[in-house]
């Protein structure tokens, strides 16, 4: 069982569409970070967001942590095909001290 | 300045064969982790190593070790290759602690076992 589910598995838009990428735990989490990883590179940090409920928004993306930090959110505005890759939540459960992360969201996006 | 570097890029191994893989991490990073990555599992913690001990552990085998050098660079082996360790091995480094500063990625080691 994996600690950080996200949602949904995979996702294949066109140019312009909005979409959402959700990553829930049962468990809480100090903190939550976004990444995005593209192929044959390693994972690209996009986001930490430390407070439940804290909204932080990065040109079209808009990330959200839940009130009681164990859900994030990551909505994109108008998506590019330049927005394809894989999106991976990441976080360290509370008692915890690794570094864990979400079983990944890979996004599509078509002209 | 310079990134995360993950040397070498691609290996090709026989089984029962051991591996080294060598990661430089940011200057001034001096907490350095492992990932393994498949298109099963996604990512799973190696380990991580910070000012040269081992800080924390995943749940890999013994077959899997690492090390941590005076000037931060980390080392991970692996001894008795399986087919089943055919994977891309990513090093990440950070300041301090991933969980407040985030991880900087290498482009990883695309490792295959045959």
């Amino acid at each position: 069982t994996q600690l950080l589910e996200q949602s949904p598995q995979f996702l294949s838009i066109q140019e312009g569409e909005n979409l959402t990428v959700y990553c829930n735990s049962s468990s809480v989490f100090s903190s939550l970070q976004w990444y995005r990883q593209e192929p044959g590179e390693g994972p690209v940090l996009l986001v930490t967001v430390v407070t439940g409920g804290e909204v932080k928004k990065l040109k079209r993306l808009t990330f959200q942590f839940g009130d009681a930090r164990k859900d994030s959110s990551l909505h994109i505005t108008a998506a590019q095909p330049g927005d394809t890759g894989l999106y991976l939540c990441a976080g360290v459960p509370g008692g915890g001290n690794k570094l864990t992360f979400g079983t990944g969201t890979q996004l599509k996006v078509e002209l | 300045k310079a990134g995360v570097t993950q040397t070498p890029r691609y290996l090709i191994k026989t089984r029962g064969q051991q591996v080294t893989l060598s990661c430089s991490p940011i200057s001034g990073h001096r907490s350095v982790s492992w990932y393994q990555q498949t298109p099963g599992q996604g990512l799973q913690f190696l380990f991580e190593y910070f000012s040269e001990t081992q800080r924390n552990k995943g749940n890999f085998p013994g077959r899997f070790s690492g090390r941590q050098f005076s000037n931060s660079r980390s080392e991970m082996n692996v001894s008795t290759l399986e087919l089943g360790d055919s994977a891309l091995y990513l090093c990440a480094s950070s300041l301090i602690s991933p969980s407040n500063y985030g991880y900087t990625f290498g482009s990883g080691t695309r490792l295959t076992v045959v």
